[in-house]
């Protein structure tokens, strides 16, 4: 069955480094959504792609779709302790009506 | 305008019995979709309903049902529960039903989450 995996599962960085987490998908996608969840909240929708080999940029944080629209990955410049949470990618495939979500990169930022 | 609202927010029951859970969604939000996040399977796709229709079923057992009203306020049921069951339980809701169109924005707005412990 379809499966979208996220790596790595946890990172833990220096605040003011970088982070970057990958979603992977075992068939195309038609377009990919990335989610925050803050500990204890809910997630928080983040961005849609759907061009392959998009990029967007939202300040620090860049995203992309690749070229065969089977991975993305979301990039985070120069870290801040308010980047704290789980990144989820979710994502639909053609001809699909569910979201697949990613199992989830948590990310902690040390002060 | 009002977030998605899900009640209750945390709930106690003993295995066996039954429980059901409410999520309204944002108004004008026609398409609400449930999920199940533990913390070792993340969030698993439950039921999706678009204008009081199910769309699409995820891989649970019959226990897990769900409905949806004509003002698209949602239900979803749980019977016979099992240990296994205690998790976060996320409804979303979206404008447009998941996978309408590509490039349609289908963003889902996620309510705050029923905390449900099977003891």
């Amino acid at each position: 069955g379809q499966q979208v995996m996220q790596i790595p599962q946890y990172q833990h960085v220096q605040e003011g480094e970088d982070f970057t987490t990958y979603c992977n998908s075992s068939t195309t996608l038609s377009n990919i959504q990335w989610y925050k969840q803050r500990p204890g909240g809910h997630p928080v929708f983040l961005i849609q792609l759907v061009k392959s080999g998009e990029v967007k940029k939202q300040k620090r944080l860049t995203f992309q779709f690749g070229e065969a629209k089977k991975n993305s990955s979301l990039h985070i410049t120069a870290t801040q302790t308010t980047d704290v949470g789980t990144y989820f990618c979710a994502g639909v495939v053609y001809t699909g009506n569910q979201f697949y979500f990613g199992t989830g990169t948590s990310l902690t930022v040390i002060p | 305008k009002a977030g998605v609202t899900q009640t209750p927010r945390y709930l106690i029951k003993t295995r066996g019995q039954q429980v059901t859970l409410s999520c309204s969604p944002i108004s004008g939000h026609r398409s609400v979709s449930w999920y199940q996040q533990t913390p070792g399977q993340g969030l698993q796709f439950l039921f999706e309903y678009f204008s009081e229709t199910q769309r699409n079923k995820g891989n649970f057992p019959g226990r897990f049902s769900g409905r949806q009203f004509s003002n698209s306020r949602s239900e979803m049921n749980v019977s016979t529960l099992e240990l296994g069951d205690s998790a976060l339980y996320l409804c979303a809701s979206s404008l447009r039903p998941v996978g309408q169109g590509a490039r349609m924005n289908t963003e889902a707005f996620f309510g705050q989450g029923t905390r449900l412990t099977v003891v």
